[in-house]
């Protein structure tokens, strides 16, 4: 079964300080990842796309990672400002079952001051 | 990026009664739009898929007479959730796609409470 765990499911940080989220797949064949933002009561909005030959995206204060071969990837948040205090979500697409999305739990940020 | 909005964003609705939600691509045409739901403190739930012009795809277990999905042109998906009750109370959160693309647009979610 095609699955995405995020790790940790909740974390809290103090503003300005850094943090990584953590993301492992078992979906394959592998299509893209895709890392979200979501603020409470909000639509996710995209931070990064990743493909199969993509190690590395930075999207201003997110860098994320991936690594095809273990199935792995990170999403690191530099210099945490309040308002990135949201839950996080890890999307992998398949290369076939119809391009399905799979959707991990997500990780819940806050950021205090 | 491509903008997708919801319609309405909050709705209070009586238990019996039909809800319709809308699902526009305001600057692209979207071949194919998803319908999610989400209860608290969970991640969203893939509830169908919409492809324009033909009939919806449902997840395993959503009731396709309950959850009445419309995908009449390229730019706008309806959901309709028919007799709704109170265990419907949710989150619904749509998003469209490009016609060969990566990218996941997500609407801004309905929230939808049922008395």
């Amino acid at each position: 079964k095609n699955q995405v765990e995020q790790s940790p499911q909740s974390l809290i940080i103090l503003e300005g300080k850094n943090c990584t989220l953590q993301c492992n797949y078992t979906v394959s064949p592998f299509s893209n990842l895709r890392w979200y933002k979501q603020d409470t009561g909000r639509g996710p909005v995209s931070l990064t796309i990743m493909t199969f030959s993509e190690n590395t995206k930075s999207n201003g204060r997110y860098t994320a990672t991936l690594d095809a071969d273990t199935k792995q990837s990170s999403l690191h948040i530099t210099a945490s400002q309040l308002s990135d205090s949201a839950s996080y979500i890890c999307v992998v697409i398949s290369n076939t079952n119809a391009g399905k999305s799979t959707f991990g739990d997500g990780t819940t940020l806050t950021v205090k001051p | 990026g491509a903008v997708v909005s919801q319609h309405p964003s909050r709705v209070i609705c009586k238990s019996g009664t039909s809800v319709k939600i809308e699902c526009r691509s305001l600057d692209f045409q979207a071949t194919t739009m998803f319908w999610y739901r989400q209860f608290p403190k969970q991640s969203l739930m893939l509830m169908a898929t919409s492809n324009e012009g033909s009939k919806a795809t449902y997840e395993q277990g959503v009731e396709k007479d309950k959850f009445l999905i419309n995908h009449a042109s390229l730019t706008l998906s309806t959901l309709t959730v028919t007799s709704a009750h109170p265990e419907d109370s949710s989150f619904y959160i749509c998003s469209a796609i490009l016609s060969g693309a990566y990218e996941q647009y997500f609407g801004p979610g309905t929230r939808l409470t049922v008395t």
